[in-house]
């Protein structure tokens, strides 16, 4: 079955230092991945995708994504945090019929 | 473009009634939406896919009789919470997908309800 699993629950970072979300998913084909980010109270913002292709994928707000798929996995980054990319981040996995599996997700601190 | 929106963005409702929830793209034809359901501090669950013109599936576990979706034009899909309990309190998200986004899935900004 498929599943995403996101196994930083909590991330602080220092404003201006470097950024690294994990995602790892299990999904037997080709998986289409997804970043999302969720400030408090509201709905997913869509960051980055990757379908095929180039395994680097630039997203907004200066985020990034590289597909590993030897390691099963959709790693996002920031070379450089700023306060407001405080808030929920999601990794997804979207398979046949457009249904979308979620992480549980990884809260960002960034603290000045 | 691709802007999903949600009405309304928050509620309040006595237990025993029901409450509508409307999701609708205002700028491509969602040919395919979602429902979900997140709870504080957690990540989203999938409770139904309906497509336009046809019946909802839903997820193992969701009630269909009980959280009734509606998907009858390609612009508007509505979620019926009917005879709410506390329980059925929570954050209530939907998403589209559709011409010419592909398969790609736009949020709505999320409906709080609260039931009391």
């Amino acid at each position: 079955a498929q599943s995403v699993t996101q196994p930083d629950i909590h991330i602080t970072v220092s404003e201006g230092a470097s950024l690294e979300l994990r995602c790892n998913y299990s999904y037997g084909a080709t998986p289409y991945l997804f970043w999302y980010v969720q400030s408090p109270g509201q709905g997913l913002q869509l960051l980055l995708k990757y379908f095929s292709g180039d395994t680097l994928v630039q997203g907004i707000k200066g985020f990034e994504a590289e597909f590993k798929r030897s390691q099963s996995s959709f790693n996002l980054r920031k070379p450089s945090v700023h306060w407001s990319d405080a808030a929920e981040y999601f990794c997804a996995v979207g398979v046949a019929g457009n249904q979308f599996y979620f992480g549980t997700g990884t809260s960002l601190t960034v603290i000045p | 473009g691709a802007v999903v929106s949600q009405h309304p963005s928050w509620v309040i409702c006595k237990s025993g009634t029901s409450v509508k929830i409307e999701c609708r793209s205002l700028d491509f034809q969602a040919t395919t939406m979602f429902w979900y359901r997140q709870f504080p501090k957690q990540s989203l669950m999938l409770m139904a896919t309906s497509n336009e013109g046809s019946k909802a599936t839903y997820e193992q576990g969701v009630e269909k009789d009980k959280f009734l979706i509606n998907h009858a034009s390609l612009t508007l899909s509505t979620l019926t919470v009917t005879s709410a309990h506390p329980e059925d309190s929570s954050f209530y998200i939907c998403s589209a997908s559709g011409v010419p986004l592909g398969y790609e899935q736009y949020f709505g900004p999320g409906t709080r309800l609260t039931v009391t």
